[in-house]
Order: structure tokens, then sequence, then C-alpha cells
């Protein structure tokens, strides 16, 4: 049984750029959530999603962000026209169900913005 | 509005001594309370957890003290190992983890 399985691992893009995270959830995870962690930091909570619902984006910037993770394929975390701050490492992690049982992190992408 | 408070920032221990991370929270409707272990350049992975009715869990080395009454918890290392070097996230969840800012664990050889 594969983890989650996050890719690319390291993402480099000029300013203006977008940048597309992708996340796999481990099988038969129907919970995701995605996280920012910028150096020397914890964890900053960006958005909750179960298969082609958004529960929760309470901590995603109200522009340039988009997640979506659809009935296919993985969970894609979107950030249009990339500034320098948008440097840090993203981070996804899966759950069986809501509130329950472990949440599995994945390797996480790291993002440069040049 | 900082959910869950984690101190120290930094802690430097003996081989063989015991590291000792506390956090406090806020949010009665918290009912699951996770640390994690994060190696430099990995994801944070699961160590142990724990829940609300549960004044103390042991796994190994490592074990959770849970006051609920006065909201905090810590985690406990015994037997300190250079291996256990790495940044401990206490966290706490309602429907999504919120973690605290991290402790950095050094143990000297």
């Amino acid at each position: 049984n594969a983890g989650v399985m996050q890719n690319p691992r390291h993402l480099v893009r000029r300013r203006g750029q977008e940048a597309r995270l992708r996340c796999s959830p481990m099988k038969g995870h129907s919970h995701v959530y995605w996280y920012r962690q910028l150096p020397e930091e914890g964890l900053k909570f960006m958005v909750y999603l179960q298969k082609e619902n958004i529960i929760d984006e309470s901590g995603m910037p109200k522009e340039r962000f988009s997640a979506e993770f659809p009935k296919e394929g993985p969970s894609i975390l979107r950030i249009q026209q990339v500034v320098r701050g948008d440097s840090a490492a993203y981070f996804c992690a899966s759950s069986a169900t809501p509130g329950q049982g472990r949440a599995f992190f994945g390797q996480g992408t790291r993002l440069t913005v040049v | 509005q900082q959910q869950v408070k984690q101190s120290p920032q930094s802690l430097i221990v003996q081989k063989g001594g015991i590291s000792i991370i506390n956090c406090a929270y806020e949010n009665t409707a918290f009912d699951y309370f996770p640390w994690y272990q994060q190696f430099p350049g990995k994801g944070p992975a699961l160590l142990i957890a724990i829940r609300p009715d549960v004044s103390e869990k042991k796994e190994g080395r490592f074990t959770i003290s849970f006051n609920k009454s006065a909201k905090q918890f810590s985690l406990h290392i015994m037997d300190s190992q250079p291996g256990d070097s790495a940044t401990y996230f206490c966290a706490a969840r309602d429907d999504k983890i919120i973690f605290g800012k991290g402790t950095r664990l050094h143990i000297l050889p």
C-alpha cells in the first residue's frame, strides 16, 4: 500500500508563472488536506477536500490559489502568477475518514520562485 | 490567533536524557492530539497520538501526558538518542489538524 505521493518533489517557477502541485492520497483515503510550511516554521493549514468537494478552505489565500480533488485522479493545488513569497514546502496529507483515524503526509513539494 | 502553542522552540539534550516538549490549546472541540516527527527534507510522520479521555499514553520510549483540565499536553522522550534529533510538532484536530510551531530537538552524542 503506497503512501501519499506528491509530485513534483521540487518545482522552480519564475515570477508570474503558474505552479501545479499534485497529491495522490493513500489507497482508500478520500480526504485530502494541504499544508504550507515556511522555513523554520510549522505547517499552516490551507484547504481540506473530499472527492469533488471543498470542505474547508479557510487557510487558502483569497487570490491566486485554488485546489481541487476530482472524482478521478490526484488532488491539485494550483498557484497562479506566483510571487517570491509563495516559495515554501507544500505538504499533502490524506485520511480515510474525517475527524478520526490517522492522517498520513506525503514528502512534500518544495516550490522555489525565482 | 495561535490555537496550539508549543515550547520550547529548540532543545538540546544529552544522549540518554529525557526530552520534554510542551503544548497548550484553547479549543475544547479538539478531539485528537497527535505528535509528528519531521526530519530535514521529509514530510511529518505520525509519532504517537492521544485522545482527551486518556491521561497518558506510552509507546516505547515515547510518552504523551495529557491534562484535560489545564488544556495542556506534553511529549516525553526517554533515553534520548542522536537519531531522535529532528523537529517535533504537536497538533490538535477537530476536522483538520492544527500544528504547533515545532521544537527543534538536538541530542548530543
